[in-house]
């Protein structure tokens, strides 16, 4: 139980275009998700928390506009990157957490964006 | 000073190994502690996780908190090959769906033969 799935697992983009990225709670229902970024050797980045049918938080340094989030239902949530740009380009790990599994996070298998 | 400080390694071991990986941490709110583990261009995959300060064993890992030093490990037993990943520790002031998670920047262990 608790599997968390990306799409797509990596993506190639040019730069300006926007890409989308969906994370989804298998078996289970997600009332938050969260969006990291993970750079080489770097640990993991929190960039927003997402409950499901409300706005996202974004942490402070990210730009709401340029990540955009949607929660909305308790099994998906996306990540658009907006007018990608090389920059952009990292590892990109979703996780879910259901209120009835305590503070436990599940994590998707991550997505690699590279932009061109 | 960041909130959580993990040596990054890497950490190399022989097979069956007791392999010691540790984290500290300034910030004494944070309750709820967890060891997450990391293969190459994977999410991180969940092994442990503690309440307050003491032990918990499972299988080959038992981990330890020690709030009055704010000071976490994790122990693996008989490490195999198969252990070599990334460690991550994390670290939450309290539960709830909306807690956020402060991760540590990971130490990369290898098992060798």
């Amino acid at each position: 139980g608790a599997v968390v799935s990306q799409h797509p697992s990596w993506v190639i983009c040019k730069s300006g275009t926007s890409v989308k990225i969906e994370c989804r709670s298998l078996d289970f229902q997600a009332t938050t998700m969260f969006w990291y970024r993970q750079f080489p050797k770097k640990s993991l980045m929190l960039m927003a928390t997402s409950n499901e049918g409300s706005k996202a938080t974004y942490e402070q340094g990210v730009e709401k506009d340029k990540f955009l989030i949607n929660h909305a239902s308790l099994t998906l949530s996306t990540l658009t990157v907006t007018s990608a740009h090389p920059e952009d380009s990292s590892f990109y790990i979703c996780s879910a957490r259901a209120g009835g599994r305590g503070y436990e996070q599940y994590f998707g298998p991550g997505t690699r964006l590279t932009v061109t | 000073q960041k909130e959580v400080e993990q040596d990054p390694g890497p950490l190399s071991v022989p097979e069956g190994a007791i392999v010691s990986l540790n984290c500290t941490y300034s910030n004494s709110a944070f309750q709820y502690f967890m060891w997450y583990r990391q293969y190459s261009r994977k999410g991180p995959e969940l092994l442990m996780y503690t309440y307050s300060s003491g032990n918990k064993e499972d299988g080959r890992f038992t981990a330890q908190v020690d709030k009055s030093s704010k000071y976490i490990s994790l122990f693996i037993r008989d490490s195999q090959p198969s252990d070599s990943a990334t460690y991550l520790c994390a670290m939450s002031p309290y539960t709830g769906t909306a807690s956020k998670l402060t991760f540590g920047t990971g130490t990369r262990l290898q098992v060798t033969l």
